[in-house]
């Protein structure tokens, strides 16, 4: 069975400061992987995946993650956060030809301060 | 492009009182979830449909809940009798490709919050 881990449950930074979530994840086959983010009053919406070919991948808002295959780990990035990226994260994993259910990590809730 | 509809928004019953909620998927998109949010956790797959088949309901409590894709459109879930255990957020997403070399993107609703009282 799949399992994800997220380290950091609350997480609060000033505004410009950089950010990086952890996440791990435990299945022994091939698996695709996304970040979700759920800002205030909002749907969950995918913030970037991966699925094969490089493993740096880079989504929207200027936020970045790396697969590292080995350290069954994709953690986010961004170099400077801003006011507007409080919110809830979510690393999910799913396996197969990628239509399967995702499997979530528990969350990290993020905060701000300008 | 309209996003995933879900009603009602919120719900709050009594335990052991019947409760059912819908989802509208996005047009075209064959595979459709339901996925249960318990407070201060992340979101659980309860069921999946592909068209209007069951692909994985390994991890709904069939003893109370059930669900069903009209047609391989719109779905309906449905629990009875409600325990409070049951109180979350019930998600409904969708997405369009079935198999393939990549991997789709899930769209998520803005979810059912129920409330057993």
């Amino acid at each position: 069975a799949q399992s994800v881990s997220q380290h950091n449950h609350h997480v609060i930074l000033s505004e410009a400061a950089s950010l990086e979530l952890g996440c791990n994840y435990s299945y022994g086959g091939t698996v695709n992987l996304f970040w979700y983010v759920q800002y205030p009053g909002q749907h969950l919406q995918l913030l970037l995946k991966y699925f094969s070919g490089d493993p740096l991948v880079k989504g929207i808002k200027g936020f970045e993650a790396e697969f590292i295959k080995s350290k069954f780990s994709f953690n986010l990035r961004k170099p400077s956060v801003q006011w507007s990226d409080t919110a809830e994260y979510f690393c999910a994993v799913n396996s197969g030809g990628g239509a399967d259910g995702l499997t979530f990590g528990k969350g990290t809730h993020l905060i701000i301060q300008p | 492009e309209a996003g995933v509809a879900q009603s009602p928004r919120y719900k709050i019953i009594e335990k052991r009182q019947s409760v059912a909620f819908w989802c509208n998927p996005i047009s075209g998109h064959a595979t459709l979830y339901w996925y249960q949010q318990i407070l201060g956790q992340g979101p659980k797959l309860l069921i999946q449909f592909q068209n209007n088949g069951v692909v994985d309901d390994s991890q709904l409590p069939k003893d109370r809940f059930s669900a069903e894709r009209l047609k391989g459109v719109d779905s309906t879930l449905k629990i009875q009798p409600a325990k409070l255990e049951d109180s979350a957020v019930y998600l409904c997403a969708s997405s369009l490709v079935l198999r393939g070399p990549s991997t789709d993107t899930q769209y998520f609703g803005p979810g059912t919050r129920l409330t057993v009282l």
